[in-house]
Order: structure tokens, then sequence, then C-alpha cells
């Protein structure tokens, strides 16, 4: 089964800094990949699908980019609302559904 | 608006059967665009897919839960099921029940739903 390395497992940025989170899969891919965001006791929330695209609603400070093997989240001006904990979750033509360990954004 | 509920008992004696269902409102489970899935989350950890089924009842688990799992699918109800049998404290978790895409059959963000979740907790 294919493997997520996502780092790093948590950071603390300022208010407005740019934050970048990378996963790593551990066989090519393609853009099959998904970004989460899960708040404390809420269920993940889509950010990011096929490894670039915007969901609906979502602020446009959320990008994601890569395919293959190697693929970046970004905020790019990091608010409080952001505090939240982030998965990637990679798929394929059939299950399983492989998450990353997690990156845990903190407010510094 | 599609929605999808959990529901089950929230405490489960060590070594029995942890049983869930969900139930899937304002779309069809029966639809050939995508998956039906079980994901938990222990306390403080992060989240580890327990298995899918498709609406035919073909099913796919985690290989580190297979002994223990059977998803089913009931298309008369608009429900799938989760039972985890000879569960231990380390089974402790949010469950959640979500929908996935079938690559070639559904795109976009709307492929994705996620219900709520529902603490299950094993303790005698």
């Amino acid at each position: 089964d294919i493997q997520m390395t996502q780092s790093p497992s948590s950071l603390s940025a300022a208010v407005g800094d740019r934050v970048t989170i990378t996963c790593q899969a551990s066989q090519d891919i393609s853009n099959f990949l998904n970004w989460y965001q899960q708040k404390p006791g809420k269920a993940p929330k889509l950010l990011i699908f096929d490894a670039s695209n915007l969901e609906t609603g979502v602020p446009s400070r959320f990008s994601g980019s890569g395919s293959g093997t190697d693929f970046t989240f970004t905020i790019s001006s990091l608010q409080p609302e952001d505090i939240a904990t982030y998965y990637c979750q990679q798929y394929d033509n059939v299950p399983p559904w492989t998450f990353g360990q997690g990156t845990k954004v903190e407010i510094k | 608006q599609l929605q999808l509920q959990e529901s089950g008992p929230g405490l489960v004696k060590p070594s029995e059967t942890l049983s869930l269902t969900c139930t899937v409102s304002g779309g069809s489970i029966s639809s050939s665009s995508y998956y039906w899935g079980w994901i938990r989350q222990p306390p403080g950890k992060g989240l580890e897919w327990i298995g899918s089924i498709y609406y035919t009842g073909r099913t796919y688990y985690n290989p580190s839960l297979k002994s223990r799992v059977t998803i089913s699918v009931d298309t008369s109800k608009n429900q799938f099921s989760l039972k985890l049998n000879s569960v231990t404290a380390a089974d402790t978790a949010v469950y959640y029940c979500a929908r996935h895409r079938r690559l070639g059959y559904c795109s976009g963000g709307s492929c994705y739903s996620w219900g709520q979740g529902t603490l299950v907790t094993v303790s005698s």
C-alpha cells in the first residue's frame, strides 16, 4: 500500500505569515490527493481536492500544488481562524484512502 | 443536500463487538459514483481509514483491521454499517462515516462528504 509522509507534525507561525505543509507519497499517485482541515471536536473539512483545486467556499489564501509523489499545501497569510490540524489524503481507483500524519498549526 | 449520520452505542465492553450504522439522506447510496467508508480517530491522534464499501457490496478493508472488521450495505434503508469485533481500549475513537468519489464517475469537491462523527469508548 501507498504510504503518505506529511511534515512538519506541528508548526507555530504569526498572523499574516505564509505557512507550508508538505506531503510525500511512497509512489506516484498522479494528482489523487486531498487536503483537509480539522478543528477540535469537528469532522474534517475538505479544502483542496485533486491536489490543487480549491473547494467551493474555501478562502483563496489556501492553495495546493504538486503531482506524482510530492505535494504542498500553503496558507498564504495565516489567520487566527486557521488554527487547526491539516491532513493530506491519498486515494486511487479503489480504496484504501490513506491519510498523512497531520500537521497542527498554531499561532505564535 | 447530502447528510451522513452515524448512530450506535457510545460505550462497548472489551472483547465485545462495536456496531455502528451510517444513514445517508439527501442522496442515494446506490449511486455508481461513490464509495462509502468508515474512518476513525483515537483521542488526540490522527485519522485512520477502516474500510469502504461499494453499493453492490464489494468491500475493501484496512489490512491492520481486516480480521476484525465487517462493513455491509442496506440499499433499501440507504444505510451502511460497521462491525468491529473483539474490541479493546485501543479501539476507543471517534468514528466517522464518509462518502468518497469513485474515479471516473465523479469529479469535484461535492463528491466528498463526512458525517459529524460519533465517540465510541471501550471500557468495562
